[in-house]
């Protein structure tokens, strides 16, 4: 299994500002990814992380928007820019251990409220 | 277009009882199925998973069965507890890939 610490655990923020959400786990992890769930929907998919290459975008997500860093195999970031209104949603960030098509991991979320 | 749906956003269950979790997905490439569960204020934490290989698999109370041609799975829980009250999402993967793709959760109240 896999810890994940994520931090602020929530905020308020106003809009046009942005927020950096941190993502620490307590071992090495090729690929992390970032989640975001919106009041009412499913958890969706933002971007894959990897480390020492640019991340992957889903589409509807872009970087300018969402920028991510990963600068080793246990930590990475995940900002939310410019924000308004539309942005508040729980963001999580998770790994999966192994090669693929098993169990992921959580970290207990985000919740961000844009004022 | 929603791949994965949880048609039942709520269920309430009387303590002892089984409770049945739903869930249809659209995608025939999917071969990999999850539970989650997910307290307020934290993240999701894995339950039970299958492959498209079985059709059942157990662990404890709580059991997940897939009808590949109905393209529906289940999670039963038996007998039902006050502490299982969560929201419950199941997650759909290809082969080898690690995209998940989540229905919208069905809140799960267990009554004492």
């Amino acid at each position: 299994s896999a810890v994940i610490s994520q931090k602020p655990s929530r905020d308020i923020c106003q809009r046009g500002t942005s927020l950096t959400i941190q993502c620490q786990v307590d071992s090495q992890v090729t690929m992390m990814f970032w989640y975001r769930q919106q009041p009412g929907q499913s958890l969706t998919l933002i971007a894959t992380a990897n480390q020492g290459s640019e991340a992957t975008y889903e589409s509807g997500f872009v970087i300018d928007k969402f920028p991510i860093s990963r600068p080793n195999l246990t930590f990475s970031t995940l900002t939310v820019s410019n924000m308004s209104p539309e942005d508040s949603s729980i963001y999580l960030c998770s790994v999966e251990l192994g090669e693929g098509g098993g169990e992921a991991f959580f970290g207990q979320g985000t919740r961000l409220t844009v004022v | 277009d929603q791949q994965v749906k949880q048609n039942s956003p709520s269920l309430s269950v009387q303590e002892g009882r089984i409770s049945i979790l739903n869930c249809d997905y659209t995608n025939s490439m999917f071969d990999y199925f999850l539970w989650y569960k997910k307290y307020p204020a934290e993240g999701p934490t894995f339950l039970i998973s299958i492959s498209s290989i079985k059709d059942k698999n157990e662990d404890g109370r709580f059991t997940v069965f897939l009808n590949k041609s109905a393209k529906h799975l289940s999670l039963h829980i038996v007998p039902s507890q006050p502490g299982d009250s969560a929201v419950y999402f199941c997650a759909a993967s290809g082969s080898g890939t690690y995209k998940y793709i989540f229905g919208t959760g069905t809140r799960l109240k267990v009554l004492a």
